[in-house]
């Protein structure tokens, strides 16, 4: 069967640090993989999408970036975080018929 | 544009009440996808249910159900005998087929509190 993890599961990061966020798929191939964001007590908004290694797509310009070095590893980065960074980043994959199979969630607080 | 609308922000009810969420949507597509999830305390979210935009049959599983009517552009979720257990984040989403997959638009969510 199909799995899906992220990790790390929370993260508390200084303004001006570093981001790296990562998610693997199991039990599937060349999935479409995605990364949303939520933050608090709002819904989701999607942050970058993938149809295979090395190809993204970004729907909302922001400090953040994504990378997709294998087929089942999708990594969410940031180079100097900032505060508007802080939420619960949820990485998704895609089954053809377009559901989507939520990881467990990062929540990133920056201080 | 698309957009999907859930206009319940917050919902609380008593165990065993019936209780129906609200969702509203825009597209231009003829062809397009609706769904509900579920985002229990724990944060990740559950998909409950796919509807694809030829199907206006409704759907029963259990204590949950779905109206979907594309007259009024509505995909509307009821729990009967609502249980503590259903008290989550519901959303509502909507989805096309882009350019090399789908992307989906997220309703904000309803927050839905069952009491015991």
């Amino acid at each position: 069967s199909q799995t899906i993890h992220q990790w790390p599961a929370t993260l508390v990061q200084p303004v001006g640090s570093p981001l790296s966020l990562e998610c693997t798929v199991e039990g599937t191939s060349n999935p479409n993989l995605y990364w949303y964001r939520q933050a608090a007590g709002r819904g989701l908004q999607l942050l970058f999408y993938s149809v295979g290694i090395g190809q993204i797509s970004s729907e909302v310009p922001q400090n953040l970036s994504a990378s997709r070095p294998q087929d089942r590893q999708f990594i969410l980065s940031s180079k100097k975080l900032l505060l508007s960074d802080s939420g619960f980043y949820l990485c998704a994959w895609e089954i053809f018929t377009g559901e989507l199979f939520f990881g467990e969630g990062s929540r990133l607080t920056v201080l | 544009a698309q957009k999907v609308t859930q206009a319940q922000t917050e919902i609380s009810v008593v165990e065993k009440e019936d209780v129906t969420l609200d969702c509203v949507y825009e597209t231009r597509d003829t062809t397009y996808y609706l769904f509900w999830y579920k985002q229990p305390p724990s944060g990740e979210l559950v998909f409950l249910i796919r509807r694809n935009s030829f199907d206006e049959q409704n759907e029963i599983s259990g204590r949950y159900s779905w109206n979907f009517q594309k007259s009024t552009s509505s995909f509307n979720f009821t729990i009967t005998a609502s249980q503590v257990v259903d008290s989550a984040v519901y959303f509502c989403a909507l989805s096309e087929a882009g350019t090399g997959g789908f992307k989906t638009i997220f309703g904000a969510g309803t927050r839905l509190f069952v009491k015991a």
